[in-house]
């Protein structure tokens, strides 16, 4: 079974611009969470989505929205870019049975905002 | 508030002696519990997790945890260590919503 896929695998935009990332979850499936992972400030949850709709959301500011389409993939999508996003972006799929879930992870997307 | 803490931000240990990385969780109720590993420019792999059951679960790579509900730990071990676990590794709890929340994670570095 194929893993979950994110693309691309590394992004440089400049201030202002905005961005776009995709995953694509393990087939079957249907939950998807993005997080942020920076040096300073570790891994931190962005939001999660389980059948096209949000479940779950971090505290980060409404520059960062996604959504997931029917086949489960998902975009990320993070506007008017600051320094500060620059991060590696990951990407975790899971069944979506809730409490019980396993994670699994992508590579990541690097984003470096100049 | 909830929490997952990892109090050891760095830990140097040499190539086939033993290794422990700990993990505490601050929870209302047991959490379900995980254990990742992330090599340099890479994803999450998942090691290990607990549900319930028996309190020592066994991983992929020789890795083991044991939870201890009394002193409300997920610790990890392996008995012997090698160069290729030299990597960053994080401890996570879900809640009964299903929300993953991360450690802040150990470095690990394994010395010839």
């Amino acid at each position: 079974k194929a893993g979950v896929t994110q693309t691309p695998r590394y992004l440089i935009k400049t201030r202002g611009q905005q961005v776009t990332l995709s995953c694509s979850p393990i087939s079957g499936h249907r939950s998807v969470s993005w997080y942020q992972q920076t040096p300073g400030q570790g891994l931190q949850f962005l939001f999660e989505y389980f059948s096209e709709t949000q479940r779950n959301k971090g505290n980060f500011p409404g520059r960062f929205s996604g959504r997931q389409f029917s086949n489960s993939r998902s975009e990320m999508n993070v506007s008017t870019l600051e320094l500060g996003d620059s991060a590696l972006y990951l990407c975790a799929s899971s069944i979506g049975q809730g409490r019980t879930d396993t994670q699994y992870f992508g590579p990541g997307t690097r984003l470096t905002v100049l | 508030a909830q929490s997952v803490t990892q109090p050891d931000i760095h830990i140097t240990v040499s190539e086939g002696a033993s290794l422990e990385l700990r993990c505490n969780y601050s929870y209302g109720a047991t959490p379900y519990l995980f254990w990742y590993v992330q090599s340099p420019g890479q994803g999450l792999q998942l090691l290990l997790k607990y549900f319930s059951g028996d309190t020592l679960v066994q991983g992929i790579k020789g890795f083991e945890a044991e939870f201890k509900r009394s002193q409300s730990s997920f610790n990890l071990r392996k008995p012997s260590v090698h160069w290729s676990d030299a990597a960053e590794y994080f401890c996570a709890a879900t809640d009964s919503w299903g929300k993953f929340q991360f450690g802040a994670g150990t470095q690990v570095v394994v010395t010839p």
